[in-house]
């Protein structure tokens, strides 16, 4: 079973800043990972699916990089409404991370 | 427009079974590479997938719950159940059911199956307490 790890658990910065947020899988999912943000009260919201491409609608400061079991989830450029948890989900059993908090320092 | 909701009890009681509905709109489940699948969240936890059900009926569950979950569709009705038998309060969550999309092919042919969820329902929170 392949395990997904997200590092930090919460990560704190101002807006405006350069968020990079960290999935890794505890085997190859290839390019096979997604990337979701979730505020409280609301359904979780695709970001990034196949590692790096943008789902519709989704602003250009949100990026996303990787293949194997390294992947990166990163924010150029913090907005007001960025703050929120970010989850990563892989392919093989359809697992998710344990999420990341972004929160305002 | 894609929309999916989830339908069923608030409160359910130890050892019974959880029946819930996801209908949805905007999509047909005989479509090809399509699927439906349920995710839950106890509160303040993380996302944890529990079930797929494919165009075709082919269906996937989480290795953990396997023995107590099980995923129909009613192609017709644009439905999706989810039972789950023997509950506990710790199955106390916020279920989701959500999309999950065709894949695409490339200039070369090659098909590239989905393995995200780009819509999702707006959750039904389950307590289970005696």
């Amino acid at each position: 079973e392949i395990v997904l790890t997200q590092s930090p658990a919460t990560l704190s910065l101002s807006p405006g800043e350069r968020a990079t947020l960290s999935c890794r899988a505890s085997q190859s999912v290839s390019s096979y990972l997604a990337w979701y943000q979730q505020k409280p009260g609301q359904a979780p919201r695709l970001l990034i699916y196949d590692a790096s491409n943008r789902a519709t609608g989704i602003p250009a400061r949100f990026s996303g990089s990787g293949s194997g079991t390294d992947f990166t989830l990163t924010i150029s450029s913090l907005e007001p409404e960025d703050f929120a948890v970010y989850y990563c989900q892989q392919r093989s059993n359809w697992s998710f991370g344990q999420g990341t908090r972004l929160e305002i320092k | 427009q894609i929309t999916l909701k989830e339908s069923g009890p608030t409160l359910v009681k130890p050892t019974q079974t959880l029946t819930l509905t996801c209908t949805f709109s905007g999509f047909s489940l005989s479509t090809s590479g399509v699927g439906v699948g349920w995710i839950r969240q106890p509160p303040g936890k993380a996302l944890e997938w529990l079930a797929l059900i494919y165009w075709d009926d082919d269906k996937r569950y989480s290795p953990s719950l396997k023995s107590r979950l099980t995923i129909t569709k009613d192609t017709s009705k644009n439905q999706v159940v989810l039972t789950m038998t023997n509950m506990d309060p710790v199955d106390t969550a916020t279920y989701y059911c959500a999309h999950r999309p065709l894949g695409y092919y490339d200039s070369s042919g090659y098909y590239y199956p989905s393995y995200y969820f780009d819509y999702w329902g707006q959750g039904t929170l389950v307590t289970v307490s005696s």
